[in-house]
């Protein structure tokens, strides 16, 4: 069964500074997705940006960017200019061939410092 | 705008009350999903479903059920409350594209 990691349970930055939340996971398959999720205090669950494994360039999303290690089943989201909009849950998660579901990380608090 | 709609977003129930989250998705989706998020914990799988009138539990199916009688909707029953459920109860949805759609989620308090 595939796995998610995310070693930090929080995380905190400056206004305008960058911050990478750290993403690790462990699979057999070769074909496969992994996506980054945002949770603000509002609740609702908003898709950040989506990596398809067999792309070797990293997705981009604005101030959002990813560097996807596959050799070494990393996954890390980089959060340029960092607003205190981006203060949320953040949550790493992988979808593969085994069904049509996402296997979530722990989550990662990221709290902004005006 | 596509949307997962749960009916409540704030639920306050007594203990061993029969209580229904109930989840709806316009998007024709055919799997539909049901976790509870706690602090430190994640989010953990309760039910999902591929298709209607389907249903498989997930990693943590006790004290629940479920029932999907129309593709866009998907209903999470408490057969009787507990204190122990007390939680963050988030739907989603998808189709055979990666990834989910989310509902607002669902605060519940049993006391």
């Amino acid at each position: 069964a595939q796995t998610v990691t995310q070693s930090q349970p929080e995380m905190s930055v400056q206004e305008a500074e960058t911050v990478t939340l750290s993403c690790t996971y462990d699979t057999s398959e070769s074909d496969y997705y992994l996506f980054w999720y945002k949770q603000p205090p509002s609740r609702q669950m908003i898709l950040v940006i989506r990596q398809e494994a067999y792309k070797q360039q990293n997705a981009t999303e604005n101030r959002f960017s990813v560097n996807f290690q596959k050799a070494a089943k990393s996954f890390s989201l980089k959060i340029s200019d960092s607003q205190l909009g981006d203060a949320a849950m953040y949550f790493c998660a992988y979808w593969g061939n085994a069904g049509n579901m996402l296997t979530f990380g722990g989550g990662t608090r990221l709290m902004v410092k005006p | 705008d596509v949307k997962v709609t749960q009916s409540s977003r704030y639920l306050v129930k007594r203990t061993g009350e029969k209580v229904f989250l109930e989840c709806v998705q316009d998007m024709d989706h055919e799997n539909m999903f049901w976790y509870r998020q706690d602090p430190g914990l994640g989010l953990r799988l309760i039910y999902f479903s591929y298709d209607v009138k389907m249903k498989e539990k997930g990693d943590i199916p006790e004290g629940y059920s479920v029932s999907r009688e129309k593709k866009e909707r998907f209903s999470l029953i408490l057969e009787s409350a507990s204190t122990n459920q007390t939680s963050m109860y988030l739907c989603a949805s998808s189709s055979t594209t990666p990834g989910y759609t989310f509902g607002s989620g669902t605060r519940l308090t049993v006391v």
